[in-house]
Formats: C-alpha cells, structure tokens, sequence
C-alpha cells in the first residue's frame, strides 16, 4: 500500500491567494482527518470525517479554511484567502473504523505551507 | 479532552532501554492508552496501544500500571532512529487525537 498521500509536498504562496491541500486516504479506510503542526500550538486537529461526512470541525479556525471530502479517495483542504499566521505543515491521516471504532490513525508526510 | 502529562524531554544512550512515562489522572474505565511518536519531519506514526494489560508488539511494549493511571512506553534496546517525539493519549478510540506537547526523546550514540 503507498500509505496517505498529501500533495503537494511543499507550497510558498504570497499572502492573500488561495491555497489548495490535497490528500489521498489508504484504500478501504473510511475516516480521514486533518491537522496542522505550528512550534507555537503543536499538533491540532482541524476537523474529520467519517464515510465522507464531516463529524467534526470545531478545530477549523476560521471561516477562510474549508475541506471537502466528495469521495472515499479524495480529500481537499482550501484556505481562501491565505495569511502569513497559516504557514504551517498539515498533515492528512485516515484510519478504517470498525463497529465505530478504530486504534491505529495513519498520518501522511504533511504539506509544509508558507504564506509570504 | 482528556489530558495526559508527560515529561518535555529525555536522553538515552544508544542500545540502552528508555522508559518513558506518562500520566492519565482523569483516564475513564473504557479509555485506551495510545502511543504515537513523531519522527523529525515526518508524520506522527502510532507505536502500541492497551487497555489494562501490558502489551507488546516488534516496536516497544506498554506498561500499564494496577490503577491505570500511569503508563510507560518501554524501548528494550534504543537506537538513533528512535530519536524522536513521543505522545501519549487517552481515549476510546483513534476518532479524536488531541496532541500535547510530548516528550522530546534525545539518543546519544
């Protein structure tokens, strides 16, 4: 399995543009998840979704961040318009939840953004 | 969320075990204990996870204490390629990881 896959990898963009993240769930999970790294606030989750639907975004900070999930394979996480405080790595993880549950969230190698 | 508190840092010596701690004092009778760590610029990747008896697995073993509410995240034989971030968690599944600081763990060769 190729395990999560985030592109792109790295992304520099100037302040007041729109950026797109890109993720790709492992096949067969059903629950995927997005977070951002920043050495100031550590790892936060943003928001999840289970079988497409968001369950959870209350960690979306505000209402220039979006994701959507139109698919079990595809995930995207939109911030329009881009500040500098956005730069950050994000990472995407998914995991299979079985009877509602699941213990072992697989995490992709991130998105390093930088909003000049 | 439910809080865990663990040390900011720890050292070790290369193929020494490493016991690393974390506290659960508000941990419920149907939590799990998770671990994961965070390799440098990689992304966290699960360890080992237990309920009440220790478990062991090809990367660490848990050690879970009577009471469950200390934990310790066992390396038998630490090596530089465990240099890295260890979280611990507690939780009734994978749906919802709230990341603390961690414990920085340094491997001197």
């Amino acid at each position: 399995d190729a395990g999560v896959i985030q592109s792109p990898r790295h992304e520099v963009t100037e302040m007041g543009q729109e950026v797109t993240l890109r993720c790709k769930p492992i096949s067969g999970h059903n629950s995927l998840f997005w977070y951002r790294q920043t050495m100031m606030r550590g790892l936060e989750l943003l928001i999840y979704f289970n079988n497409n639907v968001p369950i959870d975004d209350s960690g979306m900070p505000e209402d220039r961040f979006s994701a959507k999930m139109p698919n079990a394979s595809f995930s995207t996480l939109k911030i329009q318009p881009s500040e500098p405080r956005d730069s950050a790595v994000y990472f995407c993880a998914s995991t299979r939840l079985t009877g509602g549950f699941s213990y072992e969230q697989y995490f992709g190698p991130g998105t390093r953004l930088t909003v000049t | 969320d439910a809080k865990t508190t663990q040390p900011n840092s720890m050292e070790s010596n290369e193929e020494e075990p490493v016991h690393l701690p974390c506290n659960h004092s508000t941990i419920s009778g149907t939590d799990y204990i998770h671990w994961y760590r965070q390799l440098p610029s990689q992304g966290p990747e699960y360890v080992i996870h237990g309920l009440t008896s220790n478990v062991n697995n090809r990367m660490a073993s848990l050690a879970i204490a009577e009471d469950r509410k200390s934990s310790t995240l066992i390396l038998h034989r630490a090596t530089l390629r465990d240099a890295a971030v260890y979280y611990c968690f507690q939780n009734q599944g994978a749906q919802k990881l709230v990341f603390g600081q961690g414990t920085r763990l340094t491997i001197n060769p």
